[in-house]
């Protein structure tokens, strides 16, 4: 079945350092790629997803490619902020036609000032 | 109501009770799912309810688990005879039925449940 493996964390950056979270994936065909964050006491909200290979999501200065030769879809920014500390997570669809997601361990972000 | 709503936020239980955690999703969203937070094991796929029916329950851990969804709305998740592995964050999400490449969830906050 499809699965993902991301990198693990904790992540721990300083204000406006460049960001990058690995996450590769194992599946059948080309799905939907996602990535989620969870803020702290928050539920998990998408951040962006891409739908094709070559494609590039992209919101909140947070971008992902979503590059089939190396099945992978790495998370980054090029500034981060205090503010965007957080759990991410990658994810992709499971198989069936349910709509469930996939997800990775999800990697914790820590920026400091 | 405006968002997912999971009830309780936090649930202390000892080990071998029962729990109930319930999950109020958006209006009119007739998909919902269950998944499960624990530390170091990232969220896995519980059960996926389609309206009132239940096409996938393949992630549900053992035959403790159970989950039900009533008048197409509310839905609840029940551990029998909890174990201290149960203990996890319990998120519930809903969408709009539609193409799967939209996939437009959203999650409740959460039930952490601590088996004591």
């Amino acid at each position: 079945g499809n699965s993902v493996t991301q990198m693990e964390g904790p992540v721990t950056l300083s204000e406006e350092a460049f960001l990058t979270i690995n996450c590769t994936y194992t599946a059948t065909g080309y799905p939907s790629l996602f990535w989620y964050v969870q803020y702290p006491g928050e539920g998990l909200q998408l951040l962006l997803k891409a739908t094709k290979a070559d494609d590039k999501g992209s919101n909140k200065g947070f971008e992902a490619t979503y590059r089939k030769e190396t099945t992978s879809f790495h998370l980054e920014k090029g500034s981060v902020q205090v503010s965007d500390s957080a759990v991410y997570f990658c994810a992709l669809p499971g198989s069936g036609n349910t709509g469930k997601l996939i997800f990775g361990q999800g990697t914790t972000l820590q920026v400091k000032p | 109501g405006a968002g997912v709503s999971q009830s309780p936020s936090n649930k202390v239980t000892e080990k071998g009770k029962d729990v109930e955690l319930r999950c109020d999703p958006i209006s009119g969203h007739t998909a919902l799912y269950w998944y499960r937070q624990s530390l170091g094991q990232g969220l896995e796929f519980l059960i996926y309810f389609q309206g009132n029916s239940a096409p996938d329950k393949s992630g549900l851990p053992s035959d403790r688990f159970s989950a039900e969804r009533t008048g197409g709305s509310v839905s609840t998740l029940t551990i029998q005879r909890t174990q201290q592995e149960d203990s996890a964050v319990y998120l519930c999400a809903s969408r709009t039925s539609g193409g799967f490449q939209n996939y437009g969830y959203t999650f409740g906050s959460g039930t952490r449940l601590t088996v004591v």
